[in-house]
């Protein structure tokens, strides 16, 4: 089936540094990512839909300035945490939506996650 | 709104019992779709089943089984000879018009004890 590559697998990064996240569709185009945060022993909470080439849509109380997202292909999408702190240590897992026309389109993909511990 | 609820928290089995996780949904719309993913301890989601809902018929996969019932808003999913494999976190999902985001359900923690 389609893959969806997250790279860090984890990262460990101190009080106050930017941490990037990337998600990659290796083997199909995807025009949707979306990005989930789960806490431990919580369950997948939706983040922000990304789209290519424009702006993410971030669900209600994601600070947006703090979790930059960006699209610029139709294979990549990274997540950027901003000035993080203790409490955003969490797993960030994307998702990717395979665009039409190939084999798996609408198909939703997911990363394999990317652990975050903040110091 | 959209809602997704599992009820059961945490299940513990031993092998080869059968169990059924249940899975109960809140949605408007008259098209959507409901996924069931497993979570292993090493934290990837394994994608399992998706079913949308005009399709109710109830679908078997090896050990795997779920029972789709649109009129009790249910999407329960069976294991039958439960393997300590088997030991996870499995996710009931909505997704309305399969836009691709879904809402999760707070996940069930199976243990299978050998």
């Amino acid at each position: 089936g389609a893959v969806v590559s997250q790279h860090p697998s984890w990262v460990i990064c101190k009080s106050g540094t930017s941490v990037k996240i990337e998600c990659r569709s290796l083997d199909f185009q995807a025009t949707t990512m979306f990005w989930y945060r789960q806490f431990p022993k919580q369950s997948l909470m939706l983040m922000a839909t990304s789209n290519e080439g424009s702006k993410a849509t971030y669900e209600q109380g994601v600070e947006k300035d703090k979790f930059l997202i960006n699209h610029a292909s139709l294979t990549l999408s990274t997540l950027t945490v901003t000035s993080a702190h203790p409490e955003d240590s969490s797993f960030y897992i994307c998702s990717a939506r395979a665009a039409s026309g190939g084999a798996n389109t609408g198909e939703l993909f997911f990363g394999e996650g990317s652990r975050l511990t903040v110091l | 709104a959209q809602k997704v609820t599992q009820a059961q928290t945490e299940i513990s089995v031993v092998e080869k019992e059968d169990v059924t996780l249940d899975c109960v949904y809140e949605t408007r719309d008259t098209t959507y779709y409901l996924f069931w993913y497993k979570q292993p301890p090493s934290g990837e989601l394994v994608f399992l089943i998706r079913r949308n809902s005009f399709d109710e018929q109830n679908e078997i996969s090896g050990r795997y089984s779920w029972n789709f019932q649109k009129s009790t808003s249910s999407f329960n999913f069976t294991i039958t000879a439960s393997q300590v494999v088997d030991s996870a976190v499995y996710f009931c999902a909505l997704s309305e018009s399969n836009t691709g985001k879904l809402i999760f359900g707070q996940g069930t923690t199976l243990q299978v004890k050998p």
